[in-house]
This record gives structure tokens, C-alpha cells and sequence, in this order.
């Protein structure tokens, strides 16, 4: 199984802040990354597929960058619907997911 | 817009077969360059893929559940299934339906149901 590790596990911020999660993984997804946000009481959302890029819809706050084993999630200035948890999971072998990165205001 | 919808019974007795159904909406399950998924998730275990299929019947299943987990798809009524043999109480979660881009392998998933919570209990 490819580990997905995420930090931090919870985030307080201020609305305007630049925000930034990341996922490691245990061997190298190459670019075989996605990002999901899930609200309370709802299914993820996709954010970001193949590390960087953006899915239909999606503000474009936010970005992802990375390859390998260290991927980033960046919210540029947050706003107050960004409230939520983040997942990164890879798809390089079979899928795994981190562990989720709360984040507070 | 695609749409995905979860049913299937929200309490299943332990040693049962779970079984679910997704129905899909704004999409044909026999869309080529797509496979169908499942998911579940628990507050203790987080988010976990349990296997995706196509419309022909290929399928993709984790290691960890691959020897209680079958799914198919019905293109006739444009619907695809999960059967979970032999639950116990760790099967507790919610379970979600997916649509799930395929290049060489499965990839992400861009589409979910809004989920079905399945409790197992007797």
C-alpha cells in the first residue's frame, strides 16, 4: 500500500490568508495526485487531478503543485465557503488516501 | 450535469451481504473512458476506495476487500451495484457511488452520489 501523510491535521486561518496543506507519500505517484474538499454531511468534491490541474469549476484560488513523493495545496487568499476538510489521494496504485486536513476560521 | 444516487437497505446484519445500487443520471454507465466506483468512509478509518467497474464488466477492486467485494453494471437501466459478503461491525460507514475517469488505469473520481449511510447490526 502507497501511505498518504497529510499536514497539518487541522489549520485556523483568517479570511484572506494564503493557505497551504501537504500530502507525502510513502513511494513516488509520480503526478498521480488529486485534491478533494468535503463539507460536513457531504461527498468530496474534486479539486485538483494529476497534481496540478484545476477541475472544471473550481475557483481558481486554488492550486496544487508537486511530483513524486510531495504534493502541496494552496488556497491564495481563503474565504469563508473554503471551510472544510482536504484530502489529497493518489491513483498510482490503486487509490489510497491521506488522513484529511481540517480547515478553520 | 451528472448525477449519482445511492440505494440500497441502511441496516444489514453481520455475516450478510451488504448490496447497493447507483443509479446514474446525465451520463450512460456504458460511456467509454469511464469506469463506476464505490467508496466508503468512517470516522475512525477516513476515506477508503473499495473498487470500480465498467461497463463491461472489468473491475478493479482493493486488495484489502477484494476477496468479499463484487460489482457489476445493469446498462439497461444505467445503473451499476457493489455486494459486500460477510459483514461485520468495521463495514459501518457511508457508502458513496462515483464516476471515475480511465486513461490506461482507473484515476480520480469527478463525479460522487451524496452517499448512503449502511449500518451493520443485528
Amino acid at each position: 500500500d502507497i501511505r498518504m501523510t497529510q499536514s497539518p491535521s487541522t489549520l485556523s486561518a483568517s479570511v484572506g490568508d494564503r493557505v497551504t496543506i501537504t500530502c507525502r507519500a510513502s513511494q513516488s505517484v509520480s503526478a498521480w495526485l488529486a485534491w478533494y474538499q468535503q463539507k460536513p454531511g457531504k461527498a468530496p468534491k474534486l479539486l485538483i487531478y494529476d497534481a496540478s490541474t484545476l477541475e472544471s469549476g473550481v475557483p481558481p484560488r486554488f492550486s496544487g503543485s508537486g511530483s513524486g513523493t510531495e504534493f502541496i495545496l494552496t488556497i491564495s487568499s481563503l474565504q469563508p465557503d473554503d471551510i472544510a476538510t482536504y484530502y489529497c489521494q493518489q491513483y498510482n496504485n490503486y487509490r489510497t488516501f491521506g488522513q484529511g486536513t481540517r480547515v478553520d476560521i | 450535469q451528472v448525477q449519482l444516487q445511492e440505494s440500497g437497505p441502511g441496516q444489514v446484519k453481520p455475516s450478510e451481504t451488504l448490496s447497493l445500487s447507483c443509479s446514474v443520471f446525465g451520463d450512460s454507465v456504458s460511456h467509454t473512458g469511464f469506469y463506476w466506483g464505490w467508496y466508503r468512509q468512517t470516522p475512525g478509518q477516513g476515506l477508503e476506495w473499495i473498487g470500480s467497474v465498467d461497463y463491461r464488466g472489468t473491475s478493479s477492486y482493493s486488495p484489502t476487500l477484494k476477496s468479499r467485494v463484487t460489482m457489476s453494471v445493469d446498462t439497461s437501466k444505467n445503473q451499476f451495484f457493489l455486494n459486500l459478503m460477510s459483514v461485520t461491525a468495521a463495514d459501518t460507514a457511508v457508502y458513496y457511488c462515483t464516476r471515475d475517469p480511465f486513461l490506461e488505469w482507473v484515476l480520480y473520481s469527478d463525479y460522487w452520489g451524496q452517499g448512503a449511510l449502511v449500518t451493520v447490526s443485528s
